[in-house]
């Protein structure tokens, strides 16, 4: 079964850090882009950011740029997210997703999402 | 950077009546790149439009896409139970790459 599985949510105090994690199963990791997409509580959908299959392309949103890291280890299945410098608004539930450029770059599997607090 | 600007932003119907929801974007592309999601409560999004008309695997054919330059649109012929959700449509850019979501429809029952 075709499966992302997030990590690594919690509460964080504005400008703290935090990382990430999804490790994905039942798929050839290493031949898909993966992404993160956020949703703020009652809002709509965010993307985030993308990395290529290899890790040799990162791509940010300009709300995040220069802020989070994507990474990923194609060994180990794993799709990373390190987000420093938090503000409130970044609140969210972020999704790991996979993209499927078939399809016209959509985001063909999703996880259940790990929700990031930033408060004080 | 392109905005995609969804309406109504919410739609009232009946089971059995049909969805007719709206997707606009601020400048033409293509229609390759655009994509329609379903979210529940609780739930992730799913894909179930993708290059503006042909429907991802297991999505029944109530659910339609059609569209081109900038004015796209979902259609849901008869509304079952299970499809009262908000609505998302996404357009993918290649250069450099970034996606960009419609802030979504809600289909509620009337």
């Amino acid at each position: 079964e075709v499966q992302l599985l997030e990590s690594g949510g919690g509460l964080v105090q504005p400008g703290g850090s935090l990382r990430l994690s999804c490790a994905a199963s039942g798929f050839t990791f290493n031949s898909y882009s993966m992404s993160w997409v956020r949703q703020a509580p009652g809002k709509g959908l965010e993307w985030v950011s993308t990395i290529s299959s290899s890790g040799g392309g990162t791509y940010y949103a300009d709300s995040v740029k220069g802020r989070f890291t994507i990474s990923r280890d194609n060994s180990k299945n794993t799709l990373s997210l390190q987000m420093n410098s938090l503000r409130a608004e970044d609140t969210a539930l972020y999704y790991c997703a996979r993209i499927h450029y078939g399809s016209g770059g959509t985001f063909d599997i999703w996880g259940q999402g790990t929700l990031v607090t930033v408060s004080s | 950077e392109i905005v995609l600007t969804q309406s109504p932003g919410t739609l009232s119907l009946s089971p059995g009546e049909r969805a007719t929801l709206s997707c606009r974007a601020s400048q033409s592309f293509n229609i390759n790149s655009l994509a329609w999601y379903q979210q529940k409560p609780g739930q992730a999004p799913r894909l179930l439009i993708y290059a503006a008309s042909s429907r991802a695997t297991g999505i029944p054919d109530r659910f339609s896409g059609s569209g081109s330059g900038t004015d796209f649109t979902l259609t849901i012929s008869r509304l079952e139970p299970e499809d009262f959700a908000v609505y998302y449509c996404q357009q993918y850019g290649s250069s450099p790459p970034s996606w960009t979501f419609g802030q979504g429809t809600k289909v509620e029952i009337k």
